[in-house]
């Protein structure tokens, strides 16, 4: 069974960090994309980051650009994102998702076909 | 960014209806446009990528068209387990999201 499961997330005061982790399992980790998207509650969804299958190109939303950070360990199945400089902002429901394309590239012209139970990141104003 | 613009950002409907949500992009994208739904409580799942091509397991009765800014995403003959939340997504330049398209009973 293809699974993502999201670790991490908790209460964190303004200005401090964060530390979240997506466990793959059921497929190939190393051959496809990997996505964060966050939901603020009762809100819409929002692209957060994105990584190609072996790390070497990297996007972010403006909104997280220069306090986030994504990376991946093709050999632990593992997703990453380091969030700094926390802001009440970012209080959302925080997704991991696999890209569709096998081997792509890049991280854009896909889809996200997996998506894990998602993992809360709290920051009070 | 390329902003995506949804509408309506809510409709009612009843079963069987044909309801049709569209999605607009402030610039082109070619075909790279997905369909997403979303029931309260879970993660979204995908229904349609690359503007048209259905993922596996969705039924055929959920299609989508369109190309460069203008999309639509048809729902031929709604069915109870349809109501929910469905959002647009580009994934040409960097990704980002519609707003949404709340689907309730009418």
């Amino acid at each position: 069974e293809v699974r993502l499961e999201e670790s991490g997330g908790g209460l964190e005061q303004p200005g401090r960090s964060l530390r979240l982790s997506c466990a793959a399992s059921g497929f190939t980790f190393e051959g496809y994309a990997m996505h964060w998207v966050r939901q603020a509650p009762g809100k819409g969804l929002e692209w957060v980051s994105g990584i190609n299958w072996n790390g070497d190109r990297r996007g972010y939303a403006d909104s997280v650009k220069d306090r986030f950070t994504i990376s991946r360990d093709n050999a632990k199945n593992s997703l990453y994102l380091e969030m700094n400089s926390l802001r009440p902002e970012d209080t959302a429901l925080y997704y991991c998702t696999k890209g569709s394309r096998y081997y792509s590239s890049y991280f854009n012209n896909d889809a996200s076909d997996v998506w894990g139970q998602g993992t809360m990141v709290t920051v009070p104003s | 960014d390329i902003q995506m613009t949804q509408s309506p950002s809510s409709l009612s409907a009843s079963v069987g209806d044909r309801v049709t949500i569209t999605c607009r992009a402030s610039q082109s994208i070619d075909i790279y446009l997905n369909w997403y739904q979303q029931k309260p409580g879970k993660a979204p799942h995908l229904l349609i990528y690359a503007a048209f091509s259905l993922q596996s397991g969705v039924p055929s009765r959920f299609s989508g068209s369109g190309f460069g800014t203008d999309f639509t995403l048809t729902i031929d003959g709604l069915q109870p387990e349809d109501f929910a939340t469905y959002y647009c997504q580009q994934s040409y330049t960097n990704l980002s999201f519609g707003g949404g398209t709340k689907v309730e009973v009418k």
